[in-house]
């Protein structure tokens, strides 16, 4: 059964740094490019970043450029996603999910998500 | 960015009703167009992918169609569980985005 675990999520002030971590099981990790959906509670999904299963291809949204990185460990099975300068607007839950294919920038689906970590951002 | 407009923004149906759901895409994106139901509380799901393309395990009532810029879902007897919001995502081009969600609600 795929298993998709977020943590790290919390209060957290403003202009400080966080790391999300996702725990994954109950598939081969490094053969699906994996990605960060957030979601402002009540409201619609944002794409935020995704990464290949070859760890060294990744994409970000404009809103988040130069401000988080994604980044993976498939010895760990893990996906990470380190965010930087927070702002109140990137309070959210953020969910990761698997993507159907290897690439994040494929036209395949999220096939699995996990269940999401919420990040409060306190000016 | 590829905008994706969606509506209704909400519905309310009776069970058994048929339910249409319509998802216009701001530019052609060919058939790239997924559908996610999200239960209160819970992460969104995938239901159709490509257009038409069923995800394993998802109930056959949920149908999918269209092309270019206009899409659909379908779910051709609503069923007390579809209690949920219903996501459109355009993957034909980066970045991948979402509709603003259609509310479902049950009589």
């Amino acid at each position: 059964e795929v298993q998709l675990v977020e943590s790290g999520g919390g209060l957290v002030q403003s202009g400080r740094s966080l790391r999300l971590s996702c725990a994954a099981s109950g598939f081969t990790f490094e053969k699906y490019a994996m990605h960060w959906v957030r979601q402002v509670p009540g409201k619609g999904l944002e794409w935020v970043s995704g990464i290949s299963g070859n760890p060294t291809r990744m994409g970000y949204a404009d809103s988040v450029k130069g401000r988080f990185i994604i980044s993976r460990d498939n010895a760990k099975n893990s996906l990470y996603l380190e965010m930087g300068t927070l702002g109140p607007d990137d309070t959210a839950f953020y969910f990761c999910a698997r993507d159907k294919g290897l690439n994040w920038n494929s036209h395949w689906p999220f096939d699995y998500w996990g269940q999401g970590t919420l990040v409060t951002v306190s000016s | 960015d590829i905008h994706m407009t969606q509506s209704p923004s909400s519905l309310s149906a009776s069970v058994g009703d048929r339910v249409t759901i319509t998802c216009r895409a701001g530019q052609t994106i060919d058939n790239y167009l997924n559908w996610y139901q999200q239960k209160p509380g819970k992460a969104p799901n995938l239901l159709i992918f490509t257009t038409s393309n069923l995800q394993s395990g998802v109930p056959s009532r949920f149908t999918g169609s269209g092309s270019g810029t206009e899409f659909t879902l379908t779910i051709t007897s609503l069923q007390p569980e579809d209690l949920a919001t219903y996501y459109c995502q355009q993957t034909s081009s980066l970045p991948p985005t979402f509709g603003a969600g259609t509310k479902v609600e049950i009589k």
